[in-house]
């Protein structure tokens, strides 16, 4: 069965980066892209960026330009999310999603979730 | 890019039906038949519902429907169930410059 497996939670300093790895197992990796969403304490889903574990690249939505980089290790079926430059409001805990393979602006499968969190 | 429009929260009682609507744009909701439901119990990851407005995935119960009207996407439950309680976020492709995807600010479905 398909399942996305991802890493524990972390707590970083305002400033410093994070690293966030899904495993994907139960379904050929390179034939379906990855998104990352977020969402912060008591808000809602906030899409992040997308990567075609095939190599053919990635997106991230304007606000983190930057700051995001999402890289895969096709050796390992495993997409990295990495934020950095820290800050308070990017406590959140942070998804790693499948894209449908019947409709690739679908959501259908989800990792576990990881919380970041952000502290002095 | 704003967040589409759900409203905060709606309840029923068991075996009543609810909607929940979604209020986006004429660059997402009005324009793509890419309109997807998540439902959200605590402290859990979300789970696919419907997409591309009206289909269901194997597995969610025919309970569930969904439609779109213009600008608004629309997810009823029919028949709730004491199961049925949680979160439930609606999300659309977009056109905008800023973002591939949006999602709605979120329902509490409460079941009395």
């Amino acid at each position: 069965q398909v399942q996305l497996v991802q890493s524990g939670a972390e707590v970083k300093k305002p400033g410093a980066s994070v690293k966030v790895s899904c495993e994907a197992s139960g379904y050929t990796f390179t034939n379906s892209y990855i998104h990352w969403v977020r969402q912060a304490p008591g808000h809602g889903l906030e899409w992040m960026g997308i990567i075609d574990p095939s190599g053919r690249g990635t997106t991230n939505a304007q606000k983190f330009q930057g700051r995001v980089a999402v890289t895969r290790d096709t050796s390992t079926s495993t997409v990295y999310m990495e934020l950095s430059s820290l800050r308070s409001e990017d406590t959140a805990v942070y998804y790693c999603a499948r894209a449908a393979a019947y409709s690739s602006m679908t959501f259908d499968y989800w990792g576990q979730g990881t919380l970041v969190t952000v502290s002095p | 890019q704003s967040a589409l429009t759900q409203p905060p929260s709606v309840s029923g009682s068991p075996g009543q039906s609810v909607t929940i609507s979604c209020t986006g744009t004429s660059s997402d909701v009005g324009r793509y038949n890419r309109v997807s439901w998540y439902q959200q119990p605590p402290g859990t990851a979300p789970k696919l519902m419907i997409y591309e407005v009206s289909n269901r995935p194997s597995g969610v119960p025919d309970r569930f429907s969904g439609s779109k009207s213009g600008n608004t996407a629309s997810l009823t439950i029919s028949g709730l169930q004491a199961e049925d309680e949680a979160d439930y976020f609606c999300s659309s492709y977009t056109s905008s410059s800023t973002s591939l995807y949006v999602f709605g600010t979120g329902t509490k479905v409460t079941v009395l």
